[in-house]
């Protein structure tokens, strides 16, 4: 099992609708939870950060997490063809001193 | 303004040769790290290191070496012995602790040729 997981889409979303991307994680003593958007051909930038239980909004992205369940969640709401981009799931084990990534989900949005 | 440069931005490598990646921080960040993305892929680690003089192999490490002789500075080399070596390149940095995600570069992507 891989320990961070993502589908690696495409994902399909109308403009103007919200786009949710999901990420599962295996280790239980995980502690900090990253969302990082990558344009093509670009690098990535952190968008988001989760520490815990719950949801925490910053604009039109609303973190969600969930430890009991080992899931992370990423919803953009009123998605903007801008929002067309790759974003990479992130998590930092407790002791661990560099941040394992998901493989990433393309997203689309379409006018 | 504080950020991560990397340089070259493009770089080309013919067979058998060695070839020098940079990457620059002036965020005083402790920690540093280098990725490789292959096209459709996540990121793979190479190496990192979490202070000055010292650094430890990641995922991928065969194949490249690097050095930490001052804060700012983490270059990577891509040696002949990386057999498959084409790809986009990404150099982090980072407060160390949990609490903290990564700042990345721009990144440099080689091909050879």
């Amino acid at each position: 099992q891989k320990e961070v997981e993502q589908n690696s889409g495409p994902l399909s979303v109308p403009e103007g609708a919200i786009a949710s991307l999901n990420c599962t994680y295996s280790d239980r003593v995980s502690q900090s939870f990253f969302w990082y958007r990558q344009y093509s051909g670009k690098s990535p930038e952190l968008i988001m950060s989760i520490y815990s239980n719950g949801d925490k909004e910053d604009g039109r992205f609303t973190a969600q997490l969930n430890k009991a369940s080992q899931y992370v969640s990423l919803l953009i709401r009123d998605s903007q063809p801008s929002d067309s981009a790759t974003y990479l799931c992130a998590v930092r084990i407790q002791g661990a001193q560099k941040l394992v990534f998901g493989q990433g989900t393309r997203l689309t949005i379409n006018p | 303004d504080g950020g991560i440069t990397q340089s070259p931005k493009y770089l080309f490598r013919k067979e058998g040769q060695n070839v020098t990646l940079s990457c620059e921080q002036n965020l005083n960040h402790d920690a540093m790290y280098w990725y490789r993305q292959d096209p459709g892929q996540g990121l793979r680690l190479i190496y990192y290191s979490q202070i000055v003089n010292d650094f430890q192999k990641g995922d991928i490490a065969e194949g490249y070496s690097v050095s930490r002789e001052k804060k700012e500075s983490f270059p990577l080399t891509v040696t002949s012995a990386q057999k498959n070596p084409t790809a986009f390149y990404l150099c982090a940095s980072s407060i160390p602790g949990t609490g903290y995600g990564y700042t990345f570069g721009s990144g440099t992507r080689l091909t050879v040729v």
